[in-house]
């Protein structure tokens, strides 16, 4: 069945050095939808990128991400880490069956 | 902006207790869903709907039932409630585009 890894549980930074999450899955499904939600403390959790474009860079709020279709990867980046940026992001895949798969989340921990 | 609310916001029972956690969405979505968040599970899907009387069976569905009632309205009940269902609780609906919308989440002990 589908599947989504994200082998970060923990991913501590410090303010100003760029951040990377990672995020590979798998799915028999050409037309896929990748997601990257982010839930803050205390809010709810809300969309940060998607896309199903092979190549294409995505980008919102200064992250950006591009889905590789050949190695089935949608990293997440910024060039900057903000103590702001600090949450829990979840990637997540759709395969056009309403259906949703969410990976285990990585926390991201920003520190001045 | 979509609009996704739960309630209670925060839940106590006992061993055994009945708990019913409410949803509404009032963006006409046709999809809703419930979720269990758990450290190092991430979001799991209990149960989730395409419609009023609908409901499809997610991936961890034991020990949950479900009700959608209206377009709007779709209820997570616990009859038996466990330990093991202690956590924090989402709801979602999705619409066209396949963007969730979440709500700000129910926290669950049970004790």
């Amino acid at each position: 069945g589908d599947s989504v890894t994200q082998k970060e549980g923990l991913v501590t930074l410090t303010e100003g050095l760029p951040v990377m999450l990672n995020c590979t899955y798998q799915t028999i499904y050409s037309n896929a939808f990748l997601f990257w939600y982010v839930h803050y403390l205390n809010e709810s959790p809300r969309l940060l990128l998607k896309s199903s474009t092979d190549n294409k860079r995505t980008e919102h709020q200064g992250f950006h991400a591009t889905l590789h279709k050949s190695s089935s990867s949608f990293h997440l980046q910024k060039s900057s880490a903000q103590l702001s940026d600090s949450a829990l992001y979840y990637c997540a895949l759709n395969t056009g069956n309403y259906k949703y798969v969410f990976g285990a989340g990585t926390r991201l921990k920003v520190i001045a | 902006e979509a609009a996704v609310t739960q309630s209670p916001r925060n839940k106590v029972t006992v061993t055994g207790g009945n708990v019913t956690l409410s949803c509404r969405q009032t963006n006409s979505h046709n999809y809703m869903y419930w979720y269990r968040q758990d450290t190092g599970h991430g979001l799991r899907l209990i149960h989730y709907s395409y419609g009023a009387g609908n409901l499809q069976i997610g991936d961890v569905p034991d020990g949950y039932k479900a009700t959608r009632t209206t377009q709007e309205d779709f209820f997570l009940l616990l009859e038996l409630a466990s330990p093991s269902q202690t956590s924090l609780y989402f709801c979602a609906s999705s619409g066209w585009g396949n963007t969730l919308y979440f709500g700000a989440g129910t926290r669950l002990s049970v004790l």
